[in-house]
């Protein structure tokens, strides 16, 4: 499966501040995903990025908010703009690895978000 | 209602122990059910996959489904210490752009 590397593992970020995180991936895939983990909630979708065309965004979030850049594909980036501590949580990009019986999500390790 | 609900824990049990997570969901079109095993502070990583009903084991793990109920359960016999983690159900009514709904997880502890 494919191998994600995510940075920053971990920030501490004033409000109204914006942050970047970049997710690699060893190899070439062409949809990516970038989710939000609240503590004790479910993972959450907040969009999907297309190499060569806007990233798709879920219901309840923006493209002003959370601009997403997909150069390649191996590489994305998700910025969380004008923050404030509800912004406070874990970021992680993933992608669909597998085929058929081995279906499923590769994930990077997170980007664990501090707003003060 | 959520589509998916997932008892948050923690559970804590014995080494050796039989575990048993289970997740309930509300949509009768998932056919695909995934459980994801978290260690703290890293991603979450796919533990088990399962199409449509049954039963599929992988060494200590037993993954069912029962979708007349829309129950799915993980087992995992012999628990081990580093069995300790979040462990989170998911599900998606086809692959290729469905969309993955994932339970909140749930907090295990093995004790030795």
């Amino acid at each position: 499966s494919a191998v994600i590397s995510q940075k920053p593992s971990r920030d501490i970020c004033q409000r109204g501040t914006s942050l970047t995180i970049q997710c690699q991936v060893d190899s070439q895939v062409t949809m990516m995903f970038w989710y939000r983990q609240q503590p004790g909630q479910s993972l959450t979708l907040i969009a999907t990025a297309n190499q060569g065309s806007e990233a798709t965004y879920e219901s309840g979030f923006v493209i002003d908010k959370f601009p997403i850049s997909r150069p390649n594909l191996t590489f994305s980036t998700l910025t969380v703009s004008n923050m404030s501590p509800e912004d406070s949580s874990i970021y992680l990009c993933s992608v669909v690895s597998g085929q058929g019986r081995d279906y499923g999500y590769t994930f990077g390790s997170g980007t664990r978000l501090t707003v003060v | 209602q959520k589509e998916v609900e997932q008892d948050p824990g923690p559970l804590s049990v014995p080494e050796g122990a039989i575990v048993s997570l289970n997740c309930t969901y509300s949509n009768s079109a998932f056919q695909y059910f995934m459980w994801y095993r978290q260690y703290s502070r890293k991603g979450p990583e796919l533990l088990m996959y399962t199409y449509s009903s049954g039963n599929k084991e992988d060494g200590r793990f037993t993954a069912q489904v029962d979708k007349s109920s829309k129950y799915i359960s993980l087992f995992i016999r012999d628990s081990q210490p580093s069995d300790s983690a979040t462990y989170l159900c998911a599900m998606s009514a086809g692959t290729g752009g469905f969309k993955t709904i994932f339970g909140a997880g749930t907090r295990l502890f093995v004790k030795a």
